[in-house]
């Protein structure tokens, strides 16, 4: 069964610092995998997903990821975090077959210092 | 249009009313779905509508009717919802129903007394 891992509940980082969220999945074969960003009280805006091809993909906000076959992981990065990236992100991960019955991990809470 | 909305914002209700949740896109998308999200928590898939038609119902209970009555509106129905419903429903959408839902409105947040 598909299954989403973000070690991490709750990540403090400073503003300008960088940043990495890490995402590990349990699936079969090559999953579909995505990364979300939910600010306070609003909905999930995606912020880039992996299909196949180039491992590094670009996403907005300034935000990649890799994809590292490996090590079954999915980590989200980026080299300078402001002040509005505090907000939560999931990792999701989705079958190849058949309709996306998308699969969220428990999510990871961000907040920035100033 | 990129922007999928959703009515109302925020929901009130008892036990035994009965009330609906809308969800809108032009973004000519086939696939549309709603998700419910408990406080700190992912969201969990509720259903799918592909083509309008219902494709995946994720074992929910009859107390939530959803309906597809055209390509770019979907509705919720509620009626003799427990107080453990409550939570942020949202709808999302993909333009097929073979991708992820890329596109997100902003939730109902349901409150049941």
């Amino acid at each position: 069964a598909q299954s989403v891992t973000q070690p991490d509940i709750h990540i403090t980082v400073s503003e300008g610092a960088s940043l990495e969220l890490r995402c590990n999945y349990s699936y079969g074969a090559t999953p579909y995998l995505f990364w979300y960003v939910q600010s306070p009280g609003q909905g999930l805006q995606l912020l880039l997903k992996y299909f196949s091809g180039d491992t590094l993909v670009q996403g907005i906000k300034g935000f990649e990821a890799e994809f590292k076959r490996s090590q079954s992981s999915f980590n989200l990065r980026k080299p300078s975090v402001h002040w509005s990236d505090a907000a939560e992100y999931f990792c999701a991960v989705g079958a190849r077959e058949g309709y996306n019955k998308l699969i969220f991990g428990a999510g990871t809470r961000l907040a920035v210092h100033p | 249009d990129t922007e999928v909305t959703q009515t109302p914002k925020h929901l009130v209700m008892g036990m035994t009313n009965k009330k609906s949740l809308k969800c809108e896109q032009h973004m000519g998308h086939r696939a549309m779905y709603w998700y419910k999200q408990k406080a700190k928590k992912p969201p969990e898939l509720m259903f799918v509508y592909s083509y309008e038609k219902l494709s995946i119902n994720e074992s929910v209970p009859s107390r939530f009717s959803p309906e597809c009555p055209n390509s770019s509106l979907l509705n919720l129905h509620l009626h003799a919802l427990q107080p453990e419903d409550s939570a942020l429903y949202l709808c999302a959408s993909s333009q097929d129903p073979r991708e992820s839902p890329q596109y997100f409105g902003p939730g109902t947040r349901l409150t049941v007394l």
